[in-house]
């Protein structure tokens, strides 16, 4: 298994561009969801999706767009880039969102908005 | 408002000692806390977690304890190594969804030989 993978890796947007940050699961898990990481906040919940077809939003989804159009996909997408968007990015998953099921975390993208 | 916090944005222990990172919440309704450890550029991997109905759990090395009275959870590395060099995030949720994770600003733990 390849577990959660997301790419790219790295990114550098202009302030206004739209892009889609891709992550992918093989573990046929039900939830999966995305975080942002900033320097001095810890790792913040933007989307998550309970299983295909639903989403919702967590702590800090504006500017953001989720869908869920099958179980292994969760792409998130940036509508017009902010500099305020530049962080690090983790896309996770479990098997469901029930429970004290294990997150299972991708390597993360690093986003830079000029 | 952050309701996790870990006050301690480093730690440095020496190799063979016992390693102690704190975590404070505020949010009474939080029931279930977790460690999480990351490595540079890799994502924060799940290291032990502990219900609100215990006080301590235990994983080799690693032990989690539960102050819910104080609203306090350590995290305790006995003993120190090399490997365990890290990023340590605290996490909690509630009953409001399992794997809604508020997480700590995390502790930087440097592991000297």
């Amino acid at each position: 298994n390849a577990g959660v993978t997301q790419t790219p890796k790295f990114q550098v947007l202009k302030t206004g561009q739209s892009m889609t940050l891709q992550c992918a699961q093989d573990m046929n898990h039900e939830y999966m969801s995305w975080y942002r990481q900033d320097p001095g906040m810890g790792l913040r919940l933007i989307h998550y999706s309970v299983g295909a077809g639903i989403t919702d939003q967590g702590e800090v989804p504006n500017g953001y767009n989720v869908s869920r159009s099958t179980t292994e996909d969760f792409p998130l997408r940036l509508l017009s880039a902010a500099p305020s968007q530049t962080s690090v990015y983790f896309c996770a998953s479990s098997p469901t969102s029930f429970g004290t099921d294990t997150q299972y975390f991708g390597p993360g993208t690093r986003l830079t908005v000029l | 408002d952050q309701q996790v916090k870990q006050n301690s944005p480093s730690l440095s222990v020496q190799e063979g000692r016992i390693s102690i990172l704190n975590c404070d919440y505020t949010n009474s309704m939080f029931d279930y806390f977790l460690w999480y450890k990351k490595y540079p550029a890799e994502g924060p991997t799940f290291l032990i977690s502990i219900s609100s109905i215990k006080d301590k759990n235990e994983d080799g090395r690693f032990t989690v304890f539960l102050n819910k009275s104080a609203k306090h959870l350590s995290l305790h590395i006995v003993p120190s190594q090399p490997g365990d060099s890290a990023v340590y995030f605290c996490a909690a949720s509630g009953f409001w969804g399992a794997q809604k994770l508020v997480f700590g600003q995390g502790t930087r733990l440097t592991i000297n030989p």
